[in-house]
Formats: structure tokens, C-alpha cells, sequence
């Protein structure tokens, strides 16, 4: 069973076109993160999100994004303005508090922007 | 800049033998050392994690940390087709990073029959 499930599990969008990825976490954990993975390459870090704030961002994460947590639960990644170039494999992870750093990863959602 | 290094392979070993996987990073004060399991098109997945010097053994697996050398690795004994996957191998560091990941492109694994 995934510690943590995502939404959609494809999405299709045209560029310019706004995108809300969805993570809705298994148990009640409150520090997660958010990663990419474009094809090819490797996984990147763009935010953790811990306490419902932004604890830390990477330099990926621009003006066009934003994380929220709109109804207590569910984590929401939102590109604004999609450029082709953010075609790539999002991933949700949930991380352990105190002395257990250990990250379990969604299942992911693949973002294609055309 | 903090990086992790890994051999991109592919890493061909034949089935039942022991594959080898390496990793170095360069920040000298990371703490927390993770290799994930990566099928294609897949989600990275949780093997073995690993915050002190020495070896760390889980069933099949036995992860390897050299903190001197800034080397981690894993073994995977009795190597099966199923282990086929790219390894990723990802660092926490402590300075000024939280606990986000750091990860390394990967090896691909090939278990051969």
C-alpha cells in the first residue's frame, strides 16, 4: 500500500495552460515534499512543505509554482503557466519527523505539456 | 554545489552472481544515505537506508557506508531478473539543506539469465 497517492496518474496539458497535481497522504504526516524527474535525468528536489508552510524551495521553484494544502489533507503542486519544458514525472514524498529521515514516494504523476 | 555520483552502467551481472553498486558524494557532512529501486516509468522505492559507518545488511541487500571516503554502496546477493532496475543513491546533507534529498543519476542493473 503507497504511503502517499497521487493525482492524476497522466496529465495532458497545452503550454500556458495551468496544472494542480494532487497528493493526498495516507496517515496523518505533516512534513512533505515535492520532486521532478524529467526523462532521462534524475530526480530533482523542488519543495518540502512541512506544518502547512513552505519549509525550503529549490531554485526550480519559480514564481510559477506553489504548493497549498486547500482542505487539511490533501497536498496541491501548482504549475501556472505550463512551458514545455516542465513535461516530466512529478513525484509526492512523505518523510518520516525526527531522528527517521527515510522518504516514501507516490506513485507519481507524468506531466506532459504540449 | 553538493553532488552525488554514480556509474550510469548498464551494470550486467548473470543471474544468482553479486552486483556491486557504488556512490560518492561530496559533501563531506552529509549524515543520511538512501538507495531507492527505480523500474521504468516507476516511482522510486525505498531498499535500505543507512546513517553509520560499516555495513548495513537486509536479506538479500547490505549497503556499505565509508563516511572517510565518502562512499556508500550496495550489494544485492543472489542477484534475480526481478532486480533488474536502475539503483538511485540519495544523501541528506546537514548543511542548510532540511532533510531533502540529494540523488544520483542512477545505475541501471541488468540481471541476465
Amino acid at each position: 500500500e503507497p504511503e502517499v497517492t497521487q493525482t492524476p496518474s497522466h496529465q495532458v496539458t497545452q503550454m500556458g495552460q495551468e496544472v494542480i497535481l494532487r497528493c493526498v497522504p495516507i496517515s496523518n504526516h505533516l512534513y512533505f515534499y515535492w520532486y521532478r524527474q524529467i526523462l532521462g535525468q534524475k530526480v530533482e528536489f523542488l519543495v518540502s512543505f512541512y506544518n502547512n508552510e513552505i519549509s525550503e524551495k529549490s531554485e526550480i521553484f519559480d514564481d510559477q509554482f506553489s504548493v497549498e494544502r486547500p482542505d487539511g489533507s490533501n497536498f496541491t503542486l501548482k504549475i501556472r503557466s505550463t512551458k514545455l519544458e516542465d513535461s516530466a514525472m512529478y513525484f509526492c514524498a512523505r518523510v518520516g519527523q525526527g531522528m527517521n529521515t527515510e522518504a516514501f514516494f507516490g506513485q507519481g504523476t507524468r506531466l506532459t505539456v504540449v | 554545489q553538493k553532488e552525488v555520483e554514480q556509474n550510469s552502467g548498464p551494470l550486467s551481472v548473470p543471474e544468482g552472481a553479486i552486483a556491486s553498486l557504488n556512490c560518492t558524494y561530496s559533501d563531506r557532512v552529509s549524515q543520511s544515505f538512501f538507495w531507492y529501486r527505480q523500474y521504468s516509468g516507476k516511482s522510486p522505492e525505498l531498499i535500505m537506508s543507512i546513517y553509520s559507518n560499516g555495513d548495513k545488511e537486509d536479506g538479500r541487500f547490505t549497503a556499505q557506508l565509508n563516511k572517510a571516503s565518502q562512499y556508500v554502496s550496495l550489494l544485492i546477493r543472489d542477484s534475480q531478473p526481478s532486480d533488474s532496475a536502475t539503483y538511485l543513491c540519495a544523501v541528506i546533507g546537514l548543511t542548510g539543506g532540511g532533510n531533502k534529498l540529494t540523488f544520483g543519476t542512477g545505475t541501471q542493473l541488468k540481471v541476465e539469465l
